[in-house]
């Protein structure tokens, strides 16, 4: 079974652009978390996605959102970028919402110029 | 509110010594998940081991084993007769029962010296 994809895996911007990250779950899994790593917070909870629907959502400004699909496939987007969006953005998949075994993907690596 | 700390920051080891990670971690839920995963310099998280809260049953799986004590919230990790390929960042984290948010400790990064 295909592990979780995430692209792409390197993306540079500039600030006040946005930016689209992808993430692929495994193949049966309908629930889709995001998460931001950086060397100051470390690993931060953005939201989780499960069946289209936004289910819980971390403490983060509202440049950040996502949204899911029918497929399972969800979506990150950060609008006017900051120099401290810099981070790493990693994509969970679970079975479901409440099935908190999760899969990580490789991450997105985005870097803010 | 959930808390994870991981008061080490960085363990050198020699090859084949074994080593302890340390987590302690605070909640008001009385049912929850502890997990540990492993950071490889490619930055994917792996993962290592899941524990539920009403399972205090302690396991060994294959080099890994892991210590988890209620009554003094800590699930500790050890790995035994550590290898080079164990050189990586580790990272524990607490799961509630419902939804799937994650609260992960800063990590710990381990280097293993051959």
């Amino acid at each position: 079974k295909a592990g979780v994809t995430q692209t792409p895996r390197y993306l540079i911007k500039t600030r006040g652009q946005q930016v689209t990250l992808s993430c692929s779950p495994i193949s049966g899994h309908r629930s889709v978390s995001w998460y931001q790593q950086t060397p100051g917070q470390g690993l931060q909870f953005l939201f989780e996605y499960f069946s289209e629907t936004q289910r819980n959502k971390g403490n983060f400004p509202g440049r950040f959102s996502g949204r899911q699909f029918s497929n399972s496939r969800s979506e990150m987007n950060v609008s006017t970028l900051e120099l401290g969006d810099s981070a790493l953005y990693l994509c969970a998949s679970s079975l479901a919402s409440g099935r908190p075994q999760q899969y990580f993907g490789p991450g997105t690596r985005l870097t803010v110029l | 509110a959930q808390k994870v700390t991981q008061a080490q920051t960085e363990i050198s080891v020699v090859e084949k010594e074994d080593v302890t990670l340390d987590c302690v971690y605070e909640t008001r839920d009385t049912t929850y998940y502890l997990f540990w995963y492993k950071q490889p310099p490619s930055g994917e998280l792996v993962f290592l081991i899941r524990r539920n809260s009403f399972d205090e049953q302690n396991e060994i799986s294959g080099r890994y084993s892991w210590n988890f004590q209620k009554s003094t919230s800590s699930f500790n990790f050890t790995i035994t007769a550590s290898q080079v390929v164990d050189s990586a960042v580790y990272f524990c984290a607490l799961s509630e029962l419902t939804g799937n948010q994650f609260y992960f400790g800063t990590g710990t990064s381990l280097t293993v010296i051959p």
